[in-house]
């Protein structure tokens, strides 16, 4: 069954330093997300994204954030300059066609700020 | 944004025992998905309903749409202790993107 995949499953960092988060969505997905959960806490979206540009984003998805989709296959996130409170698991997530329809989500990115 | 709430927040039951999970807004939703989520890991789905009081069963878990779509249920039967997880609902936020609950803590023991 396909699934979404991410990658690296941990990455730690140090505060000011800029991390690229990677998902590979399900192949014949249109409409792509980036969601994040800090611990013990609620899932919160970020960003979607379709036919290559931003639809929506979040009041968390400032200046700091970027997405990308470089090649047709890979979707990254990219934090230019971390801070201690961007800590948190970063789910990327796909679906067919619609932004209401069904979400498919990855195993998550844990990112650590230290 | 359309918010959704879950109760309860936790839940500790015996193996074998019956239990109903709710999720509530006080906003129409077009759809609600139910996904579990163990710790360290992505939400997973296990269903979507659309219609209102659709009742979808898999399994042992039942899950049922509110007749106004403003609330939805998640009933196990038999609980056994591979349901334990942290269970979300989530919904298209006026169809942008998922809101989700802050999600139901259950922990089935042997």
């Amino acid at each position: 069954e396909p699934e979404v995949t991410q990658t690296p499953s941990h990455q730690v960092t140090q505060m000011g330093q800029e991390v690229i988060l990677r998902c590979v969505p399900i192949s014949n997905h249109l409409y792509f997300y980036w969601y994040r959960q800090i611990l013990g806490q609620k899932v919160e979206f970020l960003v979607s994204f379709y036919n290559n540009e931003i639809s929506e984003k979040s009041e968390i998805f400032d200046d700091q954030f970027s997405v990308e989709r470089p090649d047709g296959s890979n979707f990254t996130l990219k934090i230019r300059s971390t801070k201690l409170e961007d800590s948190a698991m970063y789910f990327c997530a796909s679906s067919v066609v619609r932004a209401s329809d069904t979400q498919y989500f990855g195993p998550g990115t844990r990112l650590t700020v230290l | 944004t359309q918010l959704l709430e879950q109760s309860p927040q936790f839940l500790s039951i015996q193996e074998g025992e019956n239990l109903t999970v709710y999720c509530n807004s006080s906003s129409v939703f077009s759809s609600l998905q139910w996904y579990r989520q163990e710790p360290g890991e992505g939400p997973v789905l296990l269903v979507t309903v659309v219609t209102g009081g659709e009742v979808k069963k898999l399994k042992r878990l039942t899950f049922q749409f509110g007749d106004a779509r403003k609330d939805s249920s998640l009933h196990i039967t038999a609980a056994q202790p591979g349901d334990t997880g942290l269970y979300l609902c989530a919904g298209p936020n006026y169809g942008q993107n998922f809101v989700f609950g802050p999600g139901t803590r259950l922990s089935v023991l042997p």
